[in-house]
């Protein structure tokens, strides 16, 4: 079975880090383009951040330059977010997303997981 | 404000077809495939249509994508209850160099 499991969200205060990671298992993860997209409570979705397979292509959404970086180790079949510098404007449930096809950040996701949720308050 | 604009809601009547437009520009819509996904409360979103209108597996003919300039339209066929969710649109941007989402479309059936 194809799925995606997030794990590292949590309360954080402002300025804090938190590093998110997803395991991915049934298929060749080393093969796919790989994605963050987040969502507020009662919001819509944003994109965060793609990462192609062989790391060579990487993409950050404005909100996330500078302060979140992605990665990948596809001998562990995981992909990761590390985000410093948080605010509450990062507070959302995040989800790590497959890619369908060869091409990074074509928006077709087509595997989610279950999401983590990102609380940032004092 | 989302670079791509889809209307808050749309409504219908068990059995109608309804049409949730997804306006961009040339830098997302105008020069790249547009995807569809549906969410229902508190659960992950799902790939309905991708490449404009390719159905993955497993998704109804009900539900049929397309394109024109820098327009796209979800049509919902046949509308059932269980269609009652929120609906967006996503597609890369060359301008902001990364994935754009519409603001997301709450579809009844009344």
């Amino acid at each position: 079975e194809v799925q995606l499991v997030e794990s590292g969200g949590g309360l954080v205060k402002p300025g804090g880090s938190l590093r998110l990671s997803c395991a991915a298992s049934g298929f060749t993860f080393s093969s796919l383009s790989m994605s963050w997209v987040r969502q507020a409570p009662g919001k819509g979705l944003e994109w965060v951040s793609s990462i192609s397979s062989t790391t060579s292509y990487i993409y950050y959404a404005d909100s996330a330059k500078g302060r979140f970086t992605i990665s990948r180790d596809n001998a562990k079949n995981s992909l990761y977010l590390q985000m410093n510098s948080l605010t509450a404007g990062d507070t959302a449930v995040y989800y790590c997303v497959r890619e369908a096809g060869g091409f990074v950040a074509t928006g077709a996701f087509d595997v989610w997981g279950q999401g983590t949720m990102v609380t940032v308050s004092s | 404000q989302s670079v791509v604009t889809q209307p808050p809601s749309v409504s219908g009547t068990p059995g109608q077809t309804v049409t949730i437009s997804c306006s961009g520009s040339r830098s997302n819509i105008g020069s790249n495939t547009v995807n569809w996904f549906l969410q229902f409360p508190g659960t992950a979103p799902k790939l309905l249509i991708s490449s404009n209108n390719r159905r993955p597996s497993g998704v109804p003919d009900r539900f049929s994508g397309s394109k024109s300039g820098t327009s796209a339209s979800l049509a919902i066929s046949g509308l059932q209850s269980v269609d009652e969710a929120d609906y967006f649109c996503a597609a890369w941007d060359d301008r902001v160099k990364g994935v754009v989402f519409g603001g997301g479309t709450k579809v009844t059936v009344l």
